[in-house]
């Protein structure tokens, strides 16, 4: 099996800009999940699709982030007109469906100058 | 409230001692699943062992032992002659049955450092 893999893995970016993550979860699995880890704290929800279908949001999802899994298989999450407050890990899972482990990947950390 | 805590923030350890990471949940579901995972300095978070509530049997996984007990609500970690690879964060969460089991609530994590 290959693992859930996401890009970028760093990004630096300027306050106001808008930035894009990728992630290509575990070929079979249906379910993806995004998750937010700052420093010190353990990972928090965001948001999870089911194939295409994006079936819940966390209060965490301000306007500015949108996720999207077009075809069932990678997902990317977009956080525009970035803020400070948006500097984190973004951590994304992919688990197949029933009850299942969720598998993570190496996570995108996110820097906002 | 679905919660997970996890009271000890560092624990510094010298090589081959036993060293036991606590958890304590919350819930009010009576079907649910607990994890642990493991987050090297390289960010990945590693799937340890899981769980269900209905299974309280001890798990030993080499020199890895959970511990759950429902009339205390935790789910306790050991790792027996511990090893400097094993430094490393570690997480402890929960998923219930509430939103098919799709949501894990995680701990803030333990920090441990095995000193040679």
């Amino acid at each position: 099996d290959t693992g859930v893999s996401q890009n970028p893995r760093h990004k630096i970016t300027k306050r106001g800009q808008n930035v894009t993550f990728r992630c290509d979860p575990i070929s079979e699995h249906n379910r993806l999940y995004w998750y937010r880890q700052t420093l010190g704290q353990g990972p928090e929800f965001l948001t999870y699709f089911q194939n295409e279908a994006q079936l819940e949001k966390s209060r965490l999802l301000s306007d500015r982030f949108s996720a999207e899994r077009p075809k069932g298989s990678f997902s990317t999450l977009e956080i525009q007109r970035t803020e400070q407050g948006d500097s984190a890990m973004y951590l994304c899972a992919s688990r197949r469906s029933g009850v299942d482990t969720q598998y993570f990947g190496p996570g995108t950390r996110l820097t906002v100058l | 409230a679905q919660k997970v805590t996890q009271a000890q923030t560092e624990i510094s350890v010298v090589e081959k001692e036993d060293v036991t990471l606590d958890c304590v949940y919350e819930t009010r579901d009576t079907t649910y699943y607990l994890f642990w995972y493991k987050q090297p300095p390289s960010g990945e978070l590693v799937f340890l062992i899981r769980r269900n509530s209905f299974d309280e049997q001890n798990e030993i996984s080499g020199r890895y032992s959970w511990n759950f007990q429902k009339s205390t609500s935790s789910f306790n970690f050991t790792i027996t002659a511990s090893q400097v690879v094993d430094s490393a964060v570690y997480f402890c969460a929960l998923t219930p049955e509430t939103g098919g089991y799709n949501k894990l609530i995680f701990g803030a994590g333990t920090r441990l450092a095995v000193h040679p």
